[in-house]
């Protein structure tokens, strides 16, 4: 079947511009996350997701961060006021309750 | 708080020798253990999981990994290495009733044909 999908794929954007980060979760998965994967910092969570509200989301990492989701479905990632330092690439999973999380593609942000 | 190391950068072995992958993790209560392997370009893909049970669990692609609480380590093994299996190797954690994934620095597999 089909499995977690992002877009876009690559987003290069002018430092201070905004910019939505999209994730598409696998079918019938309950539970849906963001990370974040740079170099410095390896892998790090930022936002859980159970049906439309977010239970945890204390690894977003300033108020510049926002994720909504709606329908049980898609979420959407933003990021105001874009820094150098926002570049990484975001990654998105979802999983069936609590069992293992299955992870989309990715989208590479690239601040300039 | 929950945590993994994984003590090497790169893991260099000949095609056909056995493959090992180190973790060692630190949470509260029981936990729950995760195995992603990454591609160049490509996001994370589960390998295998240690819930409860039997401390060997087998995974995909001929993985598999041995949970060991006493020394507190989840180390991947695959008995003969591949040339494909070059790519970056994740252990994670997650305490019980705890959704987020604690991920481990990673470790590069290189298999030397």
């Amino acid at each position: 079947g089909a499995g977690v999908s992002q877009s876009p794929s690559n987003k290069v954007t002018e430092k201070g511009k905004d910019v939505e980060l999209r994730c598409d979760p696998i079918s019938g998965h309950t539970a849906l996350y963001w990370y974040r994967q740079s170099l410095g910092q390896g892998l790090e969570f930022l936002i859980y997701f159970q049906g439309n509200s977010a239970p945890d989301k204390s690894g977003l990492p300033s108020d510049r961060f926002s994720a909504e989701r709606t329908g049980g479905s898609v979420s959407t990632l933003t990021i105001q006021r874009t820094q150098q330092e926002d570049s990484a690439v975001y990654l998105c999973a979802s999983s069936l309750g609590q069992r293992e999380q299955y992870f989309g593609p990715g989208t590479r942000l690239t601040v300039t | 708080a929950q945590s993994v190391a994984q003590p090497e950068d790169q893991v260099n072995v000949a095609e056909g020798n056995p493959l090992t992958v180190k973790c060692t993790y630190s949470v509260s209560g029981n936990p729950y253990l995760f195995w992603y392997v990454q591609y160049p370009n490509r996001g994370l893909q589960f390998l295998l999981k240690y819930i409860t049970g039997d401390n060997l669990v087998k995974g995909s692609y001929g993985f598999e990994a041995e949970f060991n609480k006493s020394q507190t380590s989840f180390h991947l093994k695959k008995p003969s290495a591949l040339v494909s299996d070059s790519a970056l190797y994740f252990c994670a954690v997650r305490d019980y009733g705890n959704n987020r994934l604690a991920f481990g620095k990673g470790n590069q597999v290189v298999v030397i044909p």
